[in-house]
């Protein structure tokens, strides 16, 4: 069975910090997606990282995909208030099976 | 360009009781995958349809059933409920069956058993 584990699980920060959220796992992944998910709405996806050690930057997000695929981070540049939700990463594992497995997600708050 | 659209919203069931939830997959998008989303947890893979065929399962058991209709639409069937059946179901539609592309997701229907 493949795990990806979060951490931290649960994240509280003042506007303006930086933060890093981590998601490893001992299997390899095909890609890696990372996604935002806000109170009573479904998971939107931010980025997908497919190429070990790739580095995806949207604006204030940083994405990092390790090089051997097990693992990604999430950096958050100068956090605000609308940042806060929970961050999912998700793994394909590629080949015939094509579900996503998600960990159960680091939940950040940011205070104004 | 029209998203991802689940019906109903929220629902309350009582345990053994049957539920039917829907799914409209976005305009042009062959695949529909359905994913449990328990309280404090991540997501779950149900099973994946493409071209209404199913396309993949998680561990579920078979009382989760699913259909998808000729315009991609997709159905989720859960028969005898249980209590631990309590969940957000969470529809997400794609174009192919991979993730290396966009998933869209709905907004979930939020089931409630009782």
């Amino acid at each position: 069975t493949q795990l990806l584990e979060q951490s931290p699980q649960f994240l509280s920060i003042q506007e303006g910090e930086n933060l890093t959220v981590y998601c490893n796992s001992s299997s390899v992944f095909s890609s890696l997606q990372w996604y935002r998910q806000e109170p009573g709405e479904g998971p939107v996806l931010l980025v997908t990282v497919v190429t070990g050690g790739e580095v995806k930057k949207l604006k204030r997000l940083t994405f990092q995909f390790g090089d051997a695929r097990k693992d990604s981070s999430l950096h958050i540049t100068a956090a605000q208030p609308g940042d806060t939700g929970l961050y999912l990463c998700a793994g394909e594992s590629g080949g015939s099976n094509y579900k996503l497995t998600f960990g159960k997600g680091t939940l950040l708050t940011v205070n104004p | 360009e029209t998203g991802v659209t689940q019906s109903p919203t929220h629902l309350i069931k009582t345990r053994g009781q049957q539920v039917t939830l829907r799914c409209s997959s976005q305009s042009g998008h062959n695949t529909v995958s359905w994913y449990q989303q328990a309280l404090g947890q991540g997501p779950q893979f149900i099973f994946q349809y493409y071209r209404e065929e199913e396309n993949g399962r998680g561990n579920f058991p078979p009382r989760f059933s699913g259909l998808q209709f000729p315009n991609y639409s997709s159905e989720l069937n859960v028969n005898a409920l249980e209590l631990d059946d309590s969940a957000l179901y969470l529809c997400a539609s794609s174009l192919g069956r991979m993730y290396t592309g966009e998933l869209f997701f709905g907004e979930g229907s939020r089931l409630t058993v009782l």
